[in-house]
């Protein structure tokens, strides 16, 4: 079975700082990752996916991650923090059987 | 708006009493998906539909839980007899699957939040 496992459930960062939230998986085939914004009281917002080809991706909002399969790895940077950065962010790896599962989440805050 | 729409976004309720919710994904999206999340935690997964057949089901969908797709687009999530412990927000998902991928990717609602009295 696929996972994933999400180092830090808070992240506190200075506005301008960069920000890194953590995210390794566990599959026994090729991973689709995802990684996942949750603002207060609303649905997840797709930040952004890989699927195959390049190890670097690019989202929305700054946001970019790098697949590391030597490391199991998936974590999501932002070079500047901006005070609207401040949400719940989910790593998830979709299984074959179309579930997807998500990591217990990183609650990320910009300070002034 | 194309996206993924929920209703009601709210619902309080008192234990014993039935809900239910529905979830009207992006109009193309072939597949719909059910997640609860509790305070604190991601979304879990609850179930799926492929059109108006249900795929798959998780052992966290209890026989109180039941989901139906009848025309393949719109879908309802039912509890009978809530508990308090149903209390999370209840999250839908719908992806366009195409022939030969199954790993599509799932753009999600706003959320139904539920608190059982």
């Amino acid at each position: 079975a696929q996972s994933v496992t999400q180092l830090g459930s808070h992240v506190s960062v200075s506005e301008g700082a960069l920000v890194l939230l953590r995210c390794n998986y566990s599959s026994s085939v090729p991973p689709y990752l995802f990684w996942y914004v949750q603002y207060p009281n609303q649905g997840l917002q797709l930040l952004l996916k890989y699927t195959t080809g390049a190890t670097l991706v690019k989202g929305i909002n700054g946001f970019e991650a790098e697949f590391k399969k030597s490391e199991t790895s998936f974590h999501l940077t932002k070079p500047s923090a901006h005070m609207s950065d401040a949400a719940e962010y989910f790593c998830a790896v979709i299984q074959e059987n179309n579930d997807m599962r998500f990591g217990a989440g990183t609650r990320l805050t910009v300070k002034p | 708006d194309t996206g993924v729409s929920q209703d009601p976004r709210h619902k309080i309720t008192k234990r014993g009493q039935n809900v239910t919710f529905r979830c009207d994904p992006i109009s193309e999206h072939n597949r719909l998906y059910w997640y609860r999340q509790t305070l604190g935690q991601g979304p879990e997964f609850l179930t799926y539909f492929q059109n108006e057949a249900q795929l798959e089901k998780s052992r966290l969908l209890s026989d109180r839980f039941s989901a139906e797709r009848p025309k393949g687009s719109f879908s309802t999530l039912e509890i009978q007899r809530t508990e308090q412990g149903d209390s999370a927000m209840y999250l839908c998902a719908s992806s366009l699957a195409l022939a030969g991928r199954t790993q599509e990717t799932q753009y999600f609602g706003p959320g139904t939040r539920l608190l059982v009295l």
